[in-house]
């Protein structure tokens, strides 16, 4: 089984504050993507990253592939409330995917 | 916007009876996924399926879990006897194409509560 670890668990931060979530792994993974969950709904797909070293910019969303496609970090610039939920990286190949356990975060106005 | 959809959204049942979730993927997606989220815990991969065949399945779906493309629009995962364990809430997805780009979309899911 190939493990996802996502950093930190929770994260409580105030509305404009920067921040970065990890997620890493002993595997490397031919893709992985970041995922973000609303309470009672299913995960909705942010971004895919597939080459080693790629970064993709969504707005205020930075997601960065590790060189290695072992890890991945997701960061925010300038959080809002809007912000607030589940964020999740999952990998794996095209038949089978492994998800981290998630990021819950909360920005305060 | 197409849409994956699933019914019931929430299943109760007693231990011991069979359930059938039902998701109907996006019309023209080839290959489904049933995942599963105990309350509190990650996104666990269930199955795979393309082309009325299983791709790919986990540990967890062993011979009490079955799943099935019984007509063109639905796709079903059965759990023949349900146990507590089996309480959580399970996700089907589907896909349009094979690329690592080709996004999963996630139906609202279905609770299960097995009492």
């Amino acid at each position: 089984t190939q493990l996802l670890e996502q950093s930190p668990q929770f994260l409580s931060i105030q509305e404009g504050e920067n921040l970065t979530v990890y997620c890493n792994s002993s595997s490397v993974f031919s893709s992985l993507q970041w995922y973000r969950q609303e309470p009672g709904e299913g995960p909705v797909l942010l971004v895919t990253v597939v080459t080693g070293g790629e970064v993709k910019k969504l707005k205020r969303l930075t997601f960065q592939f590790g060189d290695a496609r072992k890890d991945s970090s997701l960061h925010i610039t300038a959080a809002q409330p809007g912000d607030t939920g589940l964020y999740l990286c999952a990998g794996g190949g095209f038949n089978k995917f492994y998800f981290g356990s998630g990021t819950k975060l909360n920005v305060k106005p | 916007e197409p849409e994956v959809t699933q019914t019931p959204s929430h299943q109760v049942t007693q231990m011991g009876q069979e359930v059938i979730l039902r998701c109907v993927p996006i019309s023209n997606h080839l290959y489904f996924y049933w995942y599963r989220q105990i309350l509190g815990q990650k996104v666990e991969f269930l199955v795979s399926f393309y082309n009325n065949e299983i791709s790919e399945k986990s540990e967890i779906f062993d011979d009490q879990f079955s799943v099935e493309r019984p007509d063109g629009s639905n796709f079903t995962l059965k759990i023949r006897s349900t146990k507590l364990e089996d309480s959580a809430m399970y996700f089907c997805a589907s896909r349009g194409g094979t690329s690592a780009y080709n996004e999963q979309f996630f139906g609202p899911g279905t609770r299960l509560t097995v009492l």
